[in-house]
C-alpha cells in the first residue's frame, strides 16, 4: 500500500494567517492526489483534486501544489469556517489511502 | 441535488454479519463507481472498496484488509449500493460512509476523487 504522511498533525493559527499543510507519499504518485476538509460530525468534502484543481464552489484561498511524492495544501488567509481537519488521499492505485489528517485549530 | 444516504448500521455482536445500504438520488446512479469507506479516531479514514458501473461490468475492487470478510454489490434499479460485512470484529467498529467517484482528466490521466459522500452510518461491534 502507498503510505501518505501528513504534517503537521495539528496546528494552531489565527484568522488571516497563511497555512501550509504537507503530504508525502511513500512512492511516486504523479499528480493523483486529492485534499479533503472534514468538520466535526460530517463527511469529508473534497477541496482539491489532481493535486491542484480547485473544486467548483471552493474558495480561491485554498490551493494545492506538488507532484511525485511531495504535495502542499495552502490556505492563503485562514477564515473562521476553515477550522477543520484536512486529509490528503492518493488515487494513483488501489487500495486508495489517506493521510492521518491535520487538525487546524484556533490560536 | 446529489444526495447519498447510508443506512443499516447499529450494534452487532462479534462474529455476526451486517448489510449497509447507500441510496443515491439527484444523479444517474447507474453511471457512477460507488465506494465504501470507514473512519475511526485511531485508524482515520480507510477506503474499503468500490463497485464499478455497469459499463465496466460492475467489477469490484476491495481493500486487502477486508477482502476476505466484506463484499460490495449494487442494484441500479433501486439506486442502491450495498456493503456486506461478515465475521465482524470489535475493530470493525467505525462510522461507515459511501461516496461517489468522479474523474478528472486535466492531467491527461483519469484522476479519481470522491465528490459526494453520505452522512455516514455508525457500526458498533460488541457483545
Amino acid at each position: 500500500d502507498i503510505q501518505m504522511t501528513q504534517s503537521p498533525s495539528s496546528l494552531s493559527a489565527s484568522v488571516g494567517d497563511r497555512v501550509n499543510i504537507t503530504c508525502r507519499a511513500s512512492r511516486n504518485i504523479g499528480r493523483f492526489l486529492n485534499w479533503y476538509q472534514q468538520k466535526l460530525g460530517t463527511a469529508p468534502n473534497v477541496l482539491i483534486y489532481a493535486a491542484s484543481n480547485l473544486r467548483s464552489a471552493v474558495p480561491s484561498r485554498f490551493s494545492g501544489s506538488g507532484s511525485g511524492t511531495d504535495f502542499t495544501l495552502t490556505i492563503s488567509s485562514l477564515q473562521p469556517e476553515d477550522f477543520a481537519t484536512y486529509y490528503c488521499q492518493q488515487s494513483y492505485t488501489t487500495p486508495y489511502t489517506f493521510g492521518l489528517g491535520t487538525k487546524v485549530e484556533i490560536k | 441535488d446529489v444526495q447519498l444516504v447510508e443506512s443499516g448500521g447499529g450494534l452487532v455482536q462479534p462474529g455476526r454479519s451486517l448489510r449497509l445500504s447507500c441510496t443515491g438520488s439527484g444523479f444517474m446512479f447507474g453511471d457512477y463507481v460507488m465506494n465504501w469507506f470507514r473512519q475511526t479516531p485511531t485508524m482515520g479514514l480507510e477506503w474499503l472498496g468500490f463497485i464499478r458501473n455497469k459499463a465496466y461490468g460492475g467489477a469490484i475492487d476491495l481493500a486487502p484488509s477486508v477482502e476476505d470478510r466484506f463484499s460490495i454489490s449494487r442494484d441500479d434499479s433501486k439506486n442502491v449500493a450495498y456493503l456486506q460485512l461478515s465475521s465482524l470484529r470489535a475493530d470493525d467498529t467505525a462510522v461507515y460512509y459511501c461516496a461517489r467517484t468522479s474523474y478528472d482528466t486535466s492531467t491527461g490521466y483519469h484522476t479519481a476523487y470522491f465528490d459526494f459522500w453520505g452522512q455516514g452510518t455508525p457500526v458498533t461491534v460488541s457483545s
